[in-house]
């Protein structure tokens, strides 16, 4: 069963427009640890958060910020006011101490930012 | 600090030849991951070392894959024979620790392989 769920597969905006990824993940575990990774055309996956299931405080840095609803098992990422270089590929992952902490990626959302 | 180094960036080569790749992790993380990446998917862990220990292969195909971590330190993942199904991106990536605080894990560049 897929644990991480990205359901939009492609998303295309014009510069400016607000981007909004959507991330449902699935566990029994009461303390696991949720991730967001970019990964552009240069193929290299930059990390970009960490969230901890005891946090449930939003966050926010420059222009992304994550809204992490436990009740809902969703933890999703905006990009504010986006440019042409958040174009890429953007992976949600879970950790689980069950799963020995390995990560369990979604299957990524595709950003086009058109100028 | 220098971040996880990946070489080659890319492979092409011919079906039942053999492939190998490097990477040298960041600085004192002793944790080493492989990753296989099909286009359109995410990733998928190959093998995970803890210091030059295997921690989990239980999803390396053991028949043509291998994989090393001499010294704790360098990884180097081969292949061979190669199938038409192997291409993909060879991702490596390390960590502090495995769990806890200090789990995230950083990703190099990757190597693109293609098998014709």
């Amino acid at each position: 069963a897929q644990k991480v769920t990205q359901a939009q597969t492609e998303i295309s905006v014009v510069e400016k427009e607000d981007v909004t990824l959507d991330c449902v993940y699935e566990t029994r575990d009461t303390t696991y640890y949720l991730f967001w990774y970019k990964q552009p055309p240069s193929g290299e996956l930059v990390f970009l958060i960490r969230r901890n299931s005891f946090d449930e405080q939003n966050e926010i840095s420059g222009r992304y910020s994550w809204n992490f609803q436990k009740s809902t098992s969703s933890f999703n990422f905006t990009i504010t006011a986006s440019h042409v270089v958040d174009s890429a590929v953007y992976f949600c992952a879970l950790s689980e101490p069950s799963n020995d902490y390995k990560l369990s990626f979604g299957a990524g959302t595709t950003v086009t930012v058109r100028a | 600090e220098a971040g996880v180094a990946q070489s080659p960036r890319y492979k092409i080569i011919e079906k039942r030849q053999s492939v190998a790749f490097w990477c040298n992790p960041i600085s004192g993380h002793a944790t080493l991951y492989w990753y296989q990446q099909i286009l359109g998917q995410g990733p998928k862990l190959l093998i995970q070392f803890q210091n030059n220990g295997v921690v989990d292969d239980s999803q390396l195909p053991k028949d043509r894959f291998s994989a090393e971590r001499l010294k704790g330190v360098d990884s180097t993942l081969k292949i061979q024979p190669a199938k038409l199904e192997d291409s993909a991106v060879y991702l490596c990536a390390s960590s502090l620790f495995r769990e806890g605080l200090k789990n995230i894990q950083y990703f190099g560049a990757g190597t693109r392989l293609s098998v014709l």
